[in-house]
């Protein structure tokens, strides 16, 4: 079974400045995509960017860019110029080729302070 | 832009009775999904529906689960007989697109969840 694990519960970050929080995961298929989501408190998660595994680039969405690595199975997520709007629960997350779930890490807060 | 909705945002329920969970998904999607999140753990997928049936379920969702889609808009979760382990944040999402071997190959849209609580 897919296993994605987000070994900081929690960052901080200081407003403008950048942060990464990681994710790394387990699986034996071949394709698969990867997401990060962000909950703001009492708010709906929102997706951030994904990746495709076949895909060799790095996904970017203006601030946000993901550095995938397939081999290490490491998919970590990096925020440049971070805003105090940016301050939420960010869950990476997998989904494999064929299948319908999302298998979730366990999240990482992400403070940002001004 | 269009966002999955929830209702209610808060279910309040005494062990053993039914409640019913409801999610209006975004009107172009065809696939759509329930998750629930118990307090301090990961988010769990439950169940995936699509073409009026069960596309994929966890072992979470077992028979004491049920899902419909019983008019053109609405997606809702049944749980029969709850158990105070059924206590947690119940999350709707849908996803539209391109289906690949039953599976959709979009992202999917979460709504803001219902907190379901059992005493």
């Amino acid at each position: 079974a897919q296993t994605v694990t987000q070994s900081q519960p929690e960052m901080s970050v200081q407003e403008a400045e950048t942060v990464t929080l990681s994710c790394t995961y387990d699986t034996s298929e071949s394709d698969y995509y990867l997401f990060w989501y962000k909950q703001p408190p009492s708010r709906q998660m929102i997706l951030v960017i994904r990746q495709e595994a076949y895909k060799q680039q790095n996904a970017t969405e203006n601030r946000f860019s993901v550095n995938f690595q397939k081999a290490a199975k490491s998919f970590s997520l990096k925020i440049s110029d971070s805003q105090l709007g940016d301050a939420a629960m960010y869950f990476c997350a997998y989904r494999g080729e064929y299948g319908n779930k999302l298998v979730f890490g366990a999240g990482t807060i992400l403070r940002v302070k001004s | 832009e269009p966002e999955v909705t929830q209702t209610p945002s808060h279910q309040v329920t005494q062990m053993g009775q039914e409640v019913i969970l409801r999610c209006v998904p975004i009107s172009n999607h065809l696939y759509f999904y329930w998750y629930r999140q118990i307090l301090g753990q990961k988010v769990e997928f439950l169940v995936s529906f699509y073409n009026n049936e069960i596309s994929e379920k966890s072992e979470i969702f077992d028979d004491q689960f049920s899902v419909e889609r019983p008019d053109g808009s609405n997606f809702t979760l049944k749980i029969r007989s709850t158990k105070l382990e059924d206590s947690a944040m119940y999350f709707c999402a849908s996803s539209e697109g391109f289906a690949v071997w039953g599976a959709s190959n979009q992202p999917q849209h979460f709504g803001d969840g219902t907190r379901l609580s059992i005493l």
